[in-house]
């Protein structure tokens, strides 16, 4: 699909299993983040987001966790299924615009 | 609600030629911005127009450009088209201009130059 890169890392579960997908992000005047997911053939579609002033938000079956003191981000999805199977990105924003950055992204494979 | 429009899904052009590409937003979202993704530089933003004026733009070189009409639909230009222009563009809608909030994309346009 169109998100994959050659270099891309990616991250293999079994189904089932809870996975953890990192981001190291590279502003630390950044204060607010969003995860996307992104599957072959479809644009970014947004999973979750979480503002600066928390370090923990919580959505269905999936958790965001900031930690600004070292720039990371975690996604956490729990009881993975294997259409959750895609390419996942975490974005930053920094100004007062729409302008986000993204990192590189981690492709996550379930296996069934 | 329909969600973000991009069109044509698909290009196919040859160097030289220009381009453009289109998007309408959600409904009610004034914010839109472009971006390019390649498998080697990622999703790179390209520029933002709220109210039809562009607020802010990428390190990208001025053969790319955009508008924004009255209706928040918006266009992206890209003259004078190279072998490495050859991208998926997205385009993301906001209802908030600030930045705080979610940004919704479309399904992309895949142009490929040859």
């Amino acid at each position: 699909g169109e998100s994959v890169g050659l270099h891309l890392p990616t991250l293999s579960v079994q189904e089932g299993d809870n996975s953890i997908i990192n981001c190291a992000y590279s502003n630390s005047a950044s204060d607010y983040f969003i995860w996307y997911k992104q599957e072959s053939g479809k644009g970014p579609q947004f999973i979750i987001d979480i503002r600066s002033n928390m370090d923990k938000r919580q959505g269905q079956r999936v958790t965001v966790l900031l930690n600004k003191t070292v720039k990371h981000l975690s996604l956490q999805i729990a009881a993975t299924q294997p259409g959750d199977s895609a390419v996942y990105f975490c974005a930053e924003n920094k100004d007062n615009f729409n302008k986000f950055y993204f990192g590189s992204g981690t492709k996550l494979n379930v296996k069934p | 609600k329909a969600g973000v429009t991009q069109t044509p899904r698909y290009l196919i052009k040859t160097r030289g030629q220009q381009v453009t590409l289109s998007c309408s937003p959600i409904s009610g979202h004034r914010s839109v911005s472009w971006y390019q993704q390649t498998p080697g530089q990622g999703l790179q933003f390209l520029f933002e127009y709220f109210s039809e004026t562009q607020r802010n733009k990428g390190n990208f070189p001025g053969r790319f450009s955009g508008r924004q009409f009255s209706n928040s639909r918006s266009e992206m230009n890209v003259s004078t088209l190279e072998l490495g222009d050859s991208a998926l563009y997205l385009c993301a809608s906001s209802l908030d201009p600030g930045g705080r909030t979610e940004a919704f994309f479309g399904q992309g346009t895949r142009l490929t130059v040859v």
